[in-house]
């Protein structure tokens, strides 16, 4: 079965930590993507990532930062929580224009 | 820049009956691709139904079909048959140059 693993389902955290979500895929996938889910705004592209240590922004970057330093594993970064980021954050991968693989999402409080 | 629009915040159907979800989406390209996604309560996002732009032919999975109308920039889920499992937000996409855009999704709602 491939699969797309979050370290985390749920975790809170407060404000001015730095907060660390690990995403962890086996397909073998070029591309890692981080989106954050809200309510009534559906899912926003942060940073996606086409190959090891690169990275690109999405739509709304501000605030947080990824590391790909292994082509399995692509980490969210968030330098500094504040409590606007409180937010589900779902991590997908994909091979060129193929379907993309969630995990089961991390759903981030920060206090 | 890219836009998808789901017009339909919550929808609810009787099982057995047929539903269907509108998306609109707005891009300049020609090639492109556009998913369904379906993520139940349990949060795991998962692919309903793939249709690439440059087929005419409408995608079919089982009890899930599109209505695509390229002309009007339109891809319309229509589920038969629906049953309880399919209680789910439902997320159209279009994806192009390995990115993908999400509408804001509709809650479907089954009930039996």
């Amino acid at each position: 079965d491939v699969k797309v693993t979050q370290s985390s389902r749920y975790l809170v955290k407060r404000t001015g930590e730095k907060v660390f979500l690990e995403c962890v895929q086996d397909m073998d996938h070029e591309n890692m993507f981080w989106y954050r889910q809200d309510p009534g705004l559906g899912l926003r592209l942060i940073y996606f990532s086409y190959d090891v240590k690169m990275k690109e922004k999405g739509d709304i970057p501000e605030g947080y930062s990824v590391s790909r330093e292994k082509k399995e594993r692509f980490s969210l970064i968030l330098e500094s929580a504040s409590t606007n980021q409180t937010s589900m954050y779902l991590c997908a991968s994909d091979s060129a224009n193929e379907k993309l693989f969630f995990g089961s999402g991390t759903q981030l409080s920060v206090l | 820049a890219q836009t998808v629009t789901q017009s339909q915040p919550e929808m609810s159907v009787q099982e057995a009956e047929t539903v269907t979800l509108s998306c609109t989406y707005d891009t300049s390209e020609n090639n492109y691709y556009l998913f369904w996604y379906k993520q139940p309560p349990s949060r795991q996002m998962i692919l309903v139904i793939r249709q690439e732009a440059y087929k005419q032919q409408n995608a079919t999975e089982n009890r899930f079909s599109v209505n695509f109308q390229k002309a009007a920039k339109s891809f319309s889920l229509k589920i038969s048959d629906s049953q309880l499992g399919d209680t789910a937000m439902y997320f159209c996409a279009l994806r192009r140059e390995g990115k993908s855009t999400f509408g804001d999704g509709t809650t479907l709602t089954v009930k039996p």
